[in-house]
């Protein structure tokens, strides 16, 4: 299995508090990237970085930011969380851009917006 | 634009085969994907099929594509109720893993 750990595993927290969530991977790899799952919608791309300090935007990147300042490391902030960023949270990682593009998915952190 | 869709439930009885079905809108797709996510998990690559591919067979699972209709199917035979998850259609632009977009989803699951 590819290292990819990411944490909490489980977030409550309340409508206008800050959160941050931590993807950590052992493998090395180049790109990393922060997906949400919600019913009905599949996984959508938030953000990705394609190298230390280097990052964009995915298809629903409002309300969130990340930053990346060691290979190893993402995190996805949320400023301000609302209820509509209420969702489970994957994190994932692919080295080989340019051939299959095959990601490797973390287990994922459950965040509740109350 | 892109899309990529499936239909949301699949039931099947075991030993039978399964067959779950995808369309998408991007001719340009280099990589096309099945991934499968087993309860309370992350996503893992069950295959991958490229673009000037029709078919491409890994022991129980088929995969077929009809670049001309836009459409991928993954057969599963001999159905068993270790293959119960949801099973994610993904398409990849411009052999560009940083352009990867999923399906919605395709939860399927088994009767005895």
């Amino acid at each position: 299995d590819a290292g990819i750990t990411q944490s909490p595993r489980h977030k409550v927290t309340e409508t206008g508090t800050p959160v941050t969530l931590r993807c950590h991977q052992t493998e090395n790899h180049r790109y990393m990237y922060w997906y949400r799952q919600d019913p009905g919608h599949g996984l959508r791309l938030i953000h990705y970085s394609y190298g230390v300090k280097d990052t964009d935007k995915g298809e629903v990147s409002d309300g969130y930011s990340v930053s990346r300042s060691k290979t190893e490391d993402f995190l996805l902030t949320l400023e301000s969380a609302t209820s509509s960023q209420t969702s489970v949270y994957f994190c994932a990682i692919s080295g080989a851009e340019g051939v299959t593009g095959e990601l490797f998915f973390g287990e994922g952190s459950r965040l509740t917006v109350l | 634009g892109e899309d990529v869709e499936q239909s949301l439930f699949l039931s099947v009885r075991e030993g039978d085969s399964s067959v779950i079905n995808c369309t998408y809108t991007d001719s340009s797709s280099t990589y096309l994907y099945w991934y499968k996510q087993e309860p309370g998990a992350g996503l893992q690559l069950l295959t991958y099929i490229f673009s000037n591919m029709d078919m491409k067979q890994d022991q129980r699972l088929t995969v077929l594509l009809n670049k001309k209709d836009k459409h991928l199917s993954l057969r599963i035979a001999d159905t068993q109720t270790g293959d119960s998850a949801i099973y994610f259609c993904a398409e990849s632009l411009y052999s560009s893993a940083s352009k990867i977009i999923f399906g919605s989803g395709t939860r399927l699951s088994i009767r005895p």
